[in-house]
């Protein structure tokens, strides 16, 4: 079983500012299949990126993705007021083939 | 405009039955493999089944298989999650969600809640 791990559990950061976000794998994830979503309070997940660095549809360039093998890194270049959220990475293979982090909090400072 | 509708959630007893359905409009349905995520209240998000396009791969999540069924109607654009043998910690927001070929899950539904209590 490949078990993600985020950090840190909640980042306080301010409008303007850069977050980065870390999530590691106990296992290297096969094929770089990494994504991230965010989600906001009462909304469901929404794909950000995936592959470990494309981003999804629609989704602004201020949001990038990076990483390899056990660990993955989503950086959000200048924090705009609607990006405070929580946000989750998943990942593919392995039994069970599917598996979220326990999620990051980005709150307001 | 791709949309996912989830229904059927509720409050049901411990140990009875509820399925689950969702209706997928705004794109060709049986391109693609569907799954049903889940995140318990003020919990994270778990993964529990997903199917391909063809039924003919099926897969679950530990904590579901053997009393949970995943199926869908290509013909009517529908997804199931049939669940028997309910359990307290099975309460959550039930998502469907749309798999893309990268292992990742890029539209998901606004949610159905299935309350387990007594």
């Amino acid at each position: 079983e490949i078990v993600l791990t985020q950090s840190p559990d909640t980042l306080s950061l301010s409008p303007g500012e850069r977050a980065t976000l870390s999530c590691r794998a106990s296992q290297s994830v096969s094929g770089n299949y990494l994504a991230w979503y965010q989600q906001k309070v009462g909304q469901a997940p929404r794909l950000l990126i995936y592959g470990a660095s494309s981003r999804a549809t629609g989704i602004p360039d201020r949001f990038s993705g990076s990483g390899s093998g056990t660990d993955f890194t989503l950086t959000v270049s200048r924090l705009e007021p609607e990006d405070f959220a929580v946000y989750y990475c998943q990942q593919y293979g392995g039994s069970p083939p599917y598996s979220f982090g326990q999620g990051t909090k980005l709150e307001i400072k | 405009e791709v949309q996912l509708v989830e229904s059927g959630g509720g409050l049901v007893q411990p140990g009875r039955s509820l399925r689950l359905s969702c209706e997928a409009s705004g794109f060709t349905f049986d391109d693609y493999a569907m799954h049903w995520v889940r995140q318990a209240p003020g919990k994270g998000l778990e993964w529990v089944s997903g199917i391909s396009w063809s039924s003919g791969d099926i897969i679950y999540a530990a904590s579901v298989k053997g009393r949970f069924t995943i199926s869908r109607d290509n013909a009517k654009k529908f997804l199931f999650l049939q669940m028997n043998g309910l359990r307290v910690e099975d309460t959550a927001v039930y998502y469907c969600a749309r798999r893309q070929s990268g292992y990742n899950f890029d539209y998901w539904g606004q949610g159905t809640l299935v309350t387990v209590s007594s």
